[in-house]
This record gives C-alpha cells, structure tokens and sequence, in this order.
C-alpha cells in the first residue's frame, strides 16, 4: 500500500478483555516497529522486527502483551487480560531496510482505551 | 543509553515569523543520526528533518532548517514563516546504532501557530 496502515483507529475494551492490533506495512518494508505513546507523551519503543524475526522485545511492558510478524509483513500486537494502564495509541513504523539513516514510515495508530 | 530531552512543552508564534524549538540529547556514540518529526492531530508521525552526525553542515528542508551543535549534544530545529499548517507536537528522536534502530523520542513540544 502506499502508507503503513493501522487498524483499528479506536479500541475500547473492558478491563481483562484481550485485544489484537493490526499493522500493514509499507509493501517490502524490511523492519517494522511497536511504540506505545501514553497521553501528552513521545513514544516508547515496545518491539522490533526484521521480517518475520522478533529482533528485540525489550519494551514490551509485560507478559500480556505479545507481537508477531509470521510471514515477515503484516504484524499483530495482542494485549491479554487489558489493564487501565494499557490505554495509550499504539504505533507502527517500518522502514526500507535497516541502518540508523533509514526513515520510519509512521501509521496512524490505534488508541486503545480500557475501561 | 541514549537519552532525548526537549525543554519546551508548549510553544507558540505568529504566523509568518521564526520559531526555534530545542532538543538537547546524550550519546557515546560518535557517528549517529537525528531526526524531527511532526505529529499532527491525526497522530500519524512525519519526518520533518535528519541530520548525520558527521555532517558539519546544517541540515534543510524548505522553511525547516537544524541548528547541530556536536560538542553540546544539542540539536534544535528552526521553522522560517510559520504556517497554520506547522501547528502539530514535535518530537526530536535518535535512532540505536546499526541492528535495531528503535527510535528514542523526547517528550516533545507543542507548537501552536497564532493568525
């Protein structure tokens, strides 16, 4: 496509409900990227994946939440058993390749609000 | 670790005047890149502008022009005749060396345009 796509653009979940965020990367995109942005805040980097392989997961906050990438484009980031403290837009990135010159294409993101 | 700070949480300027918008950083790295990106009210992240450490020359583009001090790890970003359309939060980001370039972001700078 011609922009990394996210969806969906709003969530609500009740607390402990289990939800699954989509991102459509740019088409060859090599690395795509999760951040989690709170209100009035930047983003902070939750995983990172070089087509279908989880590079680095260090971000991600808890045991609840788990990502993947199984054929190395579309990626699903799932939150299990939702707390208020997960409500924040999750973001997408990807870029071309990698290397730290390498623009991130950002989606729109998803807000997910728990409540 | 790296880190990114920006001092300015909101800022404002006529239309049509110059504002310069701060980022100072913290690296052990010495060749790295810089970036500025915008997020407008639809939340969708785009590069404003990047810098390559090793680059003694201010990086521009258009209205958009970088203030790279090396020595002071400081990083600020000049917008020439504001525009309504400037009106977004800013966000100074610093991309991990070669391998995963998971981006580090500031906590940003709102910036309001007054006609």
């Amino acid at each position: 496509g011609a922009g990394v796509s996210q969806s969906p653009r709003y969530k609500v979940a009740k607390r402990g409900q289990d939800v699954a965020l989509r991102c459509d990367p740019i088409s060859g995109h090599v690395s795509l990227f999760w951040y989690q942005q709170a209100l009035g805040q930047g983003p902070e980097f939750l995983t990172y994946f070089q087509n279908e392989a989880q590079l680095d997961k260090s971000g991600l906050p808890s045991d609840r939440f788990f990502a993947e990438r199984p054929e190395g484009s579309v990626s699903t980031l799932k939150i299990q058993r939702t707390q208020q403290e997960d409500s924040a837009v999750y973001l997408c990135a990807s870029s071309l390749a990698y290397g730290p010159q390498l623009v991130a294409f950002f989606g729109q993101g998803t807000r997910l609000t728990v409540v | 670790a790296q880190t990114v700070t920006q001092s300015q949480p909101e800022m404002s300027v006529q239309e049509a005047e110059t504002v310069t918008l701060s980022c100072t950083y913290d690296t052990s790295e010495s060749d790295y890149y810089l970036f500025w990106y915008k997020q407008p009210p639809s939340r969708q992240m785009i590069l404003v502008i990047r810098q390559e450490a090793y680059k003694q020359q201010n990086a521009t583009e258009n209205r958009f022009s970088v203030n790279f001090q090396k020595a002071a790890k400081s990083f600020s970003l000049k917008i020439s005749d504001s525009q309504l359309g400037d009106a977004a939060m800013y966000f100074c980001a610093f991309p991990s060396n070669f391998g995963n370039e998971k981006l580090t972001f500031g906590t940003g700078t709102r910036l309001t345009i007054i006609p």
